[in-house]
């Protein structure tokens, strides 16, 4: 069983166009996580949530949304896609305890063209 | 605010090299520590962590030390393989009033040759 999974892993579209990516954990965690890793390899968060209450905005633009409809789900919605969003999206999760590690998805590779 | 610096790679070793990866930080509270490991195409996997000064977390032959008076938590393994080539994270846990939230290092990548 994986334990975080999010899909899809690879992504393609156009620039203007509106892509989701989806997220599940069967960790029983309280909170999950959106990151964002760039094509250096650089690994930023970007949102949390707790217990599906939005705890973490990482000064992200308004066109990405995240949306929990219980806490062992985290999409991620973008609007408008731009060149500069391709990245990989890594989705994970953890206790709410700072002790405690997080646990990754594979990761969702976004192309925009 | 948090901080990880880790040492730029790529680091290139031979097959039973010894490894050092140096990571320091800043933090403003009492973080735990962390490394993770992600191995071409898949996504970042725990390798170690430790929550208090003095703590040492070991893994697979890889160990580190949380140094508070240094502020550093070096990677170590004393012979590495080839499938320990990877991009390794250094990465700290701070949880404040925003939350819990993992702060990365910039990863670095070994390249591990028979």
């Amino acid at each position: 069983d994986t334990a975080v999974s999010q899909t899809p892993k690879y992504l393609v579209t156009q620039m203007g166009n509106d892509k989701s990516i989806k997220c599940e954990q069967n960790l029983g965690h309280d909170t999950m996580y959106w990151y964002k890793q760039d094509s250096k390899k650089f690994l930023k968060i970007m949102f949390s949530y707790n217990n599906k209450e939005l705890i973490i905005n990482e000064t992200v633009p308004n066109r990405f949304s995240p949306k929990s409809p219980d806490k062992a789900h985290l999409n991620l919605h973008i609007n408008s896609l731009e060149l500069g969003d391709s990245a990989v999206y890594f989705c994970a999760s953890s206790q709410e305890d700072r002790r405690t590690e997080a646990f990754f998805g594979q990761g969702t590779r976004l192309t925009v063209v | 605010g948090n901080s990880v610096t880790q040492m730029e790679g790529p680091v290139t070793l031979s097959e039973e090299a010894f490894l050092t990866i140096n990571c320091t930080y800043t933090a403003t509270g009492y973080p735990s520590l962390f490394w993770y490991v992600q191995y071409p195409g898949e996504g970042l996997q725990l390798l170690l962590k430790a929550t208090k000064a003095d703590d040492k977390g070991s893994n697979k032959g890889f160990e580190a030390t949380y140094r508070k008076e240094t502020t550093s938590f070096h990677l170590e393994k004393g012979s590495v393989q080839v499938s320990d080539s990877a991009v390794y994270f250094c990465a700290l846990s701070d949880h404040g009033a925003a939350g819990n939230k993992l702060t990365f290092g910039g990863g670095t990548r070994v390249l591990v040759k028979p």
